[in-house]
């Protein structure tokens, strides 16, 4: 158990739709990054916050955004969700001692 | 900018025998480096770090991997492979701080046979 949790475990929605994946870090740490992994993209970064200010952005789409509030947990939204989008969501949680620890993952998907 | 790449997206190794997973990375600065594994169905998780300290770091499971400048590489080995290892492994760099500058390699698949 990485410490990070994640909600949902499974999503299913349709194209069109949007939803919220939430995520929080382990506690102590102040960042929080998202991450795409699909069979035909593999790992792909999103985007990183850090003690509530966006730090870093990755290949996030501009349907995607997301926010970490001030107790530290962070909300992925995907919005006019198409099939391409079906993926599994990563987050993962870390401090300024550089690396990550990852959450079980949400796994969407879009019908 | 930095980059990681890992030969062979697919390795199959035989029960008992040697694992090898190779890395290979590009940093401007001195990177730190990570491999992370990933069981089905499951996040990753931290096998083993490099930051600066000794150059052959031992991680969980009984793997290690070995940091050589000249050659830019961090490959991942253990000794003998158990069926419990099949899993995909992902080499990463970092070279910041605050971790934003973080780099996964594609993932290698361990096949690991009877």
């Amino acid at each position: 158990d990485s410490g990070v949790t994640q909600t949902p475990k499974h999503l299913i929605t349709a194209t069109g739709q949007r939803v919220t994946l939430r995520c929080s870090p382990r506690s102590g740490d102040l960042s929080v990054y998202w991450y795409q992994q699909s069979l035909d993209q593999g790992l792909q970064f999103l985007i990183q916050y850090y003690n509530g200010e966006e730090r870093a952005k990755g290949n996030i789409l501009e349907r995607f955004s997301a926010q970490q509030f001030p107790d530290l947990h962070s909300e992925l939204n995907l919005s006019s969700l198409e099939l391409g989008d079906s993926a599994l969501y990563f987050c993962a949680s870390g401090t300024g001692a550089r690396e990550q620890y990852f959450g079980p993952g949400t796994r969407l998907t879009v019908t | 900018a930095q980059s990681v790449t890992q030969l062979g997206s697919h390795v199959s190794v035989s029960e008992g025998a040697l694992v090898l997973l190779r890395c290979n990375y590009s940093s401007s600065v001195p990177p730190y480096l990570f491999w992370y594994v990933q069981y089905p169905n499951q996040g990753l998780q931290l096998l083993l770090k490099y930051t600066s300290a000794a150059t052959l770091v031992k991680g969980i499971n009984g793997f290690e991997a070995e940091f050589k400048k000249s050659e830019t590489s961090f490959h991942l080995t253990k000794p003998s492979a158990h069926m419990s290892d099949a899993a995909e492994y992902f080499c990463a760099v970092s070279s910041s701080d605050y971790g934003q500058n973080f780099v996964f390699g594609p993932g290698t698949r361990l096949s690991v046979l009877p």
